[in-house]
């Protein structure tokens, strides 16, 4: 049963440090997506990658979020500083053929 | 960006009745339409996805698309509370998708 999987799951955090999450998208998938969810904003789309290349990173605050993918098997999400307002839940999403598949999230909070 | 637009809800059915969500969307030129359901507190799960005109039934889920109107429908018959759940309507734009802001789903016992 192939899924997206992303660490850590909850993280805690206070402001100003720096806050990596890693996303293991499905083998096989060529495109992986990195989203922000909160009660206010709903989904937004930060960032996302087509055959590793990145296509498009305008959804993010450039100043503290960078996102890479180092391998075909991971993609990772940066902020640093974090900052209050960066409280969140995160989703990695991978893809094949314009579908996408979720991983469970992080949720983030930065006190 | 492209624009999709979901009845906001939320939306209230009792258990058994058919449950209607309705999406429409900005580019004529969009081809590929996805229903995700997401409990609360999980991710959204891929249930649904439609290409061409007319109806796709999966169990008790039916999409039905509409190009000439812009439109996508989920149904949901039999509704049951294991149903109630954020329900977000997405298209496809480039190799990226247009999410809508998702119409919550309460079945009542």
């Amino acid at each position: 049963d192939a899924r997206v999987t992303q660490t850590p799951r909850h993280k805690v955090t206070e402001m100003g440090q720096e806050v990596t999450m890693r996303c293991q998208p499905i083998l096989g998938h060529n495109t992986v997506f990195w989203y922000r969810q909160t009660m206010m904003q709903g989904l937004e789309l930060l960032a996302y990658f087509r055959n590793r290349a990145p296509l498009d990173d305008s959804g993010m605050p450039k100043d503290r979020f960078s996102a890479e993918m180092p391998d075909a098997t991971l993609a990772t999400l940066k902020i640093q500083p974090s900052e209050p307002r960066d409280s969140a839940v995160y989703f990695c999403a991978s893809g094949f053929e314009g579908s996408q598949y979720f991983g469970p999230g992080t949720r983030l909070t930065v006190l | 960006q492209k624009e999709v637009e979901q009845n906001s809800g939320p939306l209230s059915v009792p258990e058994g009745a058919i449950a209607s969500l309705n999406c429409t969307y900005s580019d004529r030129g969009s081809q590929s339409f996805f229903w995700y359901r997401q409990y609360s507190g999980k991710s959204p799960e891929l249930i649904m996805s439609i290409y061409s005109n007319g109806d796709k039934e999966d169990g008790r889920f039916t999409a039905q698309l509409n190009k000439a109107s812009q439109y996508v429908s989920l149904l949901i018959r039999d509704s049951q509370p294991s149903d109630s759940a954020t329900y977000l309507c997405a298209v496809n734009d480039d190799y990226k998708l247009s999410f809508g802001a998702g119409t919550t789903v309460t079945v009542r016992a």
